[in-house]
C-alpha cells in the first residue's frame, strides 16, 4: 500500500517558471488536502477537495491552482513561481470527515 | 470557530525526564475529533493517536500518554523517560462536526538532550 505520494521531493525553479506537484493516493480517500510549511513554522491550507470535481480554497491560496479530476490524483500547480513560495508543500487525504489526514512525504520546493 | 493553542513553542528536556506537552483547544460543537502528529526532523509528518469528544479515557502506548479534559478542553501529551529519537515537533489538532478540514496548533518543538 503505497499511501499518499508526491512528486518530485525536490525542485528548484527560477522566479516567473511554472510546475506542477503532484499527489496521487491509493486508498479511495474522497478527502484530499494541500499544505504549505515554511522553516520553522506550523503548517497552512493552499487548497482542499472533498471529491472528484469539487475543490475549495484554504487560507493561502493565491499564486496556486488545483484540479481534481480522479478521487485518485490532486496536482497542485504553481503559476509564475515567487521566492515567497519557497516552502516544503504536503499533500494529504483522508477518508472521511471524522479520520486523521494521512501525509505525503513532502516535495521541498525553493525559488530563486 | 475552532482553534488549536500549543503554548509551548519550544521545550528542551535532558534524556529519561518526563515532559508534557499542552494543547488546548476551542469549539462550540459537542461531535469533535483530536489529534496528535509528530514531525521528526526528516520532516514526514506522522500520525500519533486519534481521540473522539465522547471518551474522555486517558490512552496509554508505551511510553506516550495522551490525557483528555473536556472540562479544561486541553488534550496534553506526555512522554515518559524521554529519548533523543523523541525529538521532533508536536502538532496538536481538531476536527469538528461538519468541518472539511481539521485545524493544527502552530507546533512545539521538543529537544531531548542526551
Amino acid at each position: 500500500n503505497a499511501g499518499v505520494t508526491q512528486t518530485p521531493k525536490f525542485r528548484i525553479l527560477k522566479i516567473g517558471q511554472s510546475m506542477t506537484l503532484q499527489c496521487t493516493q491509493d486508498m479511495n480517500h474522497n478527502y484530499m488536502y494541500w499544505y504549505r510549511q515554511d522553516p520553522g513554522m506550523g503548517l497552512k491550507l493552499i487548497y482542499y477537495s472533498v471529491g472528484a470535481g469539487i475543490t475549495d480554497k484554504g487560507e493561502v491560496p493565491n499564486g496556486y491552482n488545483v484540479s481534481r479530476s480522479t478521487t485518485e490524483d490532486f496536482p497542485l500547480r504553481l503559476e509564475l513561481a515567487a521566492p515567497s513560495q519557497t516552502s516544503v508543500y504536503f499533500c494529504a487525504s483522508r477518508p472521511g470527515q471524522s479520520y486523521g489526514y494521512t501525509f505525503g512525504s513532502g516535495t521541498r520546493l525553493t525559488v530563486v | 470557530a475552532q482553534k488549536v493553542t500549543q503554548a509551548q513553542t519550544e521545550i528542551s528536556v535532558v534524556e529519561k525526564e518526563d515532559v508534557t506537552l499542552d494543547c488546548v483547544y476551542e469549539t462550540r460543537d459537542t461531535t469533535y475529533y483530536l489529534f496528535w502528529y509528530k514531525q521528526p526532523p526528516s520532516g514526514e509528518l506522522v500520525f500519533l493517536i486519534r481521540r473522539n469528544s465522547f471518551d474522555e479515557q486517558n490512552e496509554i502506548s508505551g511510553r506516550y500518554s495522551w490525557n483528555f479534559q473536556k472540562s479544561t478542553s486541553s488534550f496534553n501529551f506526555t512522554i515518559t523517560a524521554s529519548q533523543v529519537v523523541d525529538s521532533a515537533v508536536y502538532f496538536c489538532a481538531l476536527w469538528a462536526n461538519r468541518d472539511d478540514k481539521i485545524i493544527f496548533g502552530k507546533g512545539t518543538r521538543l529537544h531531548i538532550l542526551p
